[in-house]
């Protein structure tokens, strides 16, 4: 079974653009989670999907935002890119939604660097 | 609200040796826990988790971890260390309070030394 994948592996943006970062999960899962990794805030919970509907969202501001097709493919968007959102974006999927024994399963991340 | 604190960014061992990551929660409902490993330009692969039961945990490629309550510690570890431990290795736990989300803790870099 394919694990889950992200893409693009690799953006550069400069600042004031958008970027849209597309994950696909595991074939069954239906639930899709973002975090953001940086050397300096660590790993960061961004937003977490499940059956197209946003469950939780972390303490990031409205630039960030996300969506969930029927498919279970999630997508994220940063609008107005600023340099401190450089960053490792990690997607994860889960059978269910998480926060519970369910293991989230992480893709290889979209490293996004904003000159 | 949730919190996870691994004490020591780096931890450097020699080959064959034991390895101990550490790691201590804070929770207010009983948490559930993670181990993941990360290796240069990848994603986070699952080691082990702790949900119920039994408190001592074994994961992939030799690593356990025990739950101890009554310290709120998580700690990793393996007997043998080999060089390809080497990556960096983060802890975690889910509250289901708080709608799911992972917390990590910042991490903890392992260097195994020939």
């Amino acid at each position: 079974k394919a694990g889950v994948t992200q893409t693009p592996r690799y953006l550069i943006k400069t600042r004031g653009q958008q970027v849209t970062l597309s994950c696909s999960p595991i074939s069954g899962h239906r639930s899709v989670s973002w975090y953001q990794q940086t050397p300096g805030q660590g790993l960061q919970f961004l937003f977490e999907y499940f059956s197209e509907t946003q469950r939780n969202k972390g303490n990031f501001p409205g630039r960030f935002s996300g969506r969930q097709f029927s498919n279970s493919r999630s997508e994220m968007n940063v609008s107005t890119l600023e340099l401190g959102d450089s960053a490792l974006y990690l997607c994860a999927s889960s059978l269910a939604p998480g926060g519970g024994q369910e293991t989230q399963y992480f893709g290889p991340g979209t490293r996004l660097l904003v000159l | 609200a949730q919190s996870v604190t691994q004490l020591g960014s780096h931890v450097s061992v020699s080959e064959g040796a034991l390895v101990l990551l550490r790691c201590n929660y804070s929770s207010s409902v009983p948490p559930y826990l993670f181990w993941y490993v990360q290796y240069p330009n990848q994603g986070l692969q699952l080691l082990l988790k702790y949900t119920t039961g039994a408190t001592l945990v074994k994961g992939i490629n030799g690593f356990e971890a025990e739950f101890k309550k009554s310290e709120t510690s998580f700690h990793l570890t393996k007997p043998s260390a080999h060089m390809s431990d080497a990556a960096e290795y983060f802890c975690a736990v889910s509250d289901y309070n708080q709608g799911g989300k992972l917390i990590f803790g910042q991490g903890t870099e392992l260097s195994v030394k020939p």
